[in-house]
C-alpha cells in the first residue's frame, strides 16, 4: 500500500526556472493538500482540493499553481523559481465519511527544493 | 479564523520522565484538534485527534491529550519518555465544518539518556 507518493525527493533549481512537484495517492481520498515547511514556521498551506476539478488557495499561494484532473493526482507547479521558495514541500490527502469530515491527513515523505 | 500556539519550540526531557507539550488554540467555533509527529526526513503522522467526543484522547505510542475548553488548551502528555519519542511534534486545528487544518510552529522534543 503506497499511500501518498511524492516525486522528486530532492531538486535544485536555478532562479527563474520552473518545475512540477508530483503527488499521487492510491487511497481514493477526495481531499488533497500541498504544504510547505520552513524551519521554525510549522506548515503553511499552499493550495488544496476537495475533489477532482476543484482547487482553492491556501495561506501562501503566490508563485505556485495546481491542478486536479483526477482523484489520484495533485501536481504543484512552480513558475519562475525564487530563493524564497527554498523549502520542504509536503503533499497530503484525506477523506470524508458522509457529511462528516474529521480532517485526518496522510502525508507523503516530502520534496526538498533548493533554489539558487 | 482558527490558530494554534505551541509554547516552547524546544523541550528536553530525560528518559523515563514525563513529557508535556503545550498547545493552545484560538477558534470562534468548537474545533477539531490534532497532534502530529514528524521523525527526521519523514512526513507527519497522526498521533491523536479530538473531534468533540471524549475530552481525554488516547493516541499511539502511549501519548494522550486532554481538551480543556475553559483553558482553550490541548496539551500532549506521556508519562514516561522513551528515546524513540525524540521528534518534532505539531498541534493542528480545524473548524468542525471546514476542510483546512492550521498547524502550529512545532515543538522539537529531545530525550536525554
Amino acid at each position: 500500500n503506497a499511500g501518498v507518493t511524492q516525486t522528486p525527493k530532492f531538486r535544485i533549481l536555478k532562479i527563474g526556472q520552473s518545475m512540477t512537484l508530483q503527488c499521487t495517492q492510491d487511497m481514493n481520498h477526495n481531499y488533497m493538500y500541498w504544504y510547505r515547511q520552513d524551519p521554525g514556521m510549522g506548515l503553511k498551506l499552499i493550495y488544496y482540493s476537495v475533489g477532482a476539478g476543484i482547487t482553492d488557495k491556501g495561506e501562501v499561494p503566490n508563485g505556485y499553481n495546481v491542478s486536479r484532473s483526477t482523484t489520484e493526482d495533485f501536481p504543484l507547479r512552480l513558475e519562475l523559481a525564487a530563493p524564497s521558495q527554498t523549502s520542504v514541500y509536503f503533499c497530503a490527502s484525506s477523506y470524508s465519511m458522509g457529511t462528516r469530515y474529521t480532517g485526518e491527513l496522510f502525508f507523503g515523505e516530502g520534496s526538498r527544493l533548493t533554489v539558487l | 479564523a482558527q490558530s494554534v500556539t505551541q509554547l516552547g519550540s524546544h523541550v528536553s526531557v530525560s528518559e523515563g520522565a514525563l513529557v508535556l507539550l503545550r498547545c493552545n488554540y484560538s477558534s470562534s467555533v468548537p474545533p477539531y484538534l490534532f497532534w502530529y509527529v514528524q521523525y527526521p526526513n519523514q512526513g507527519l503522522q497522526l498521533l491523536l485527534k479530538y473531534t468533540s467526543a471524549a475530552t481525554l484522547v488516547k493516541g499511539i505510542n502511549g501519548f494522550e491529550a486532554e481538551f480543556k475548553k475553559s483553558e482553550t488548551s490541548f496539551h500532549l502528555t506521556k508519562p514516561s519518555a522513551h528515546m524513540s519519542d525524540a521528534a518534532e511534534y505539531f498541534c493542528a486545528v480545524k473548524r468542525a465544518s471546514g476542510s483546512r487544518l492550521t498547524f502550529g510552529e512545532g515543538t522539537q522534543l529531545t530525550v536525554n539518556p
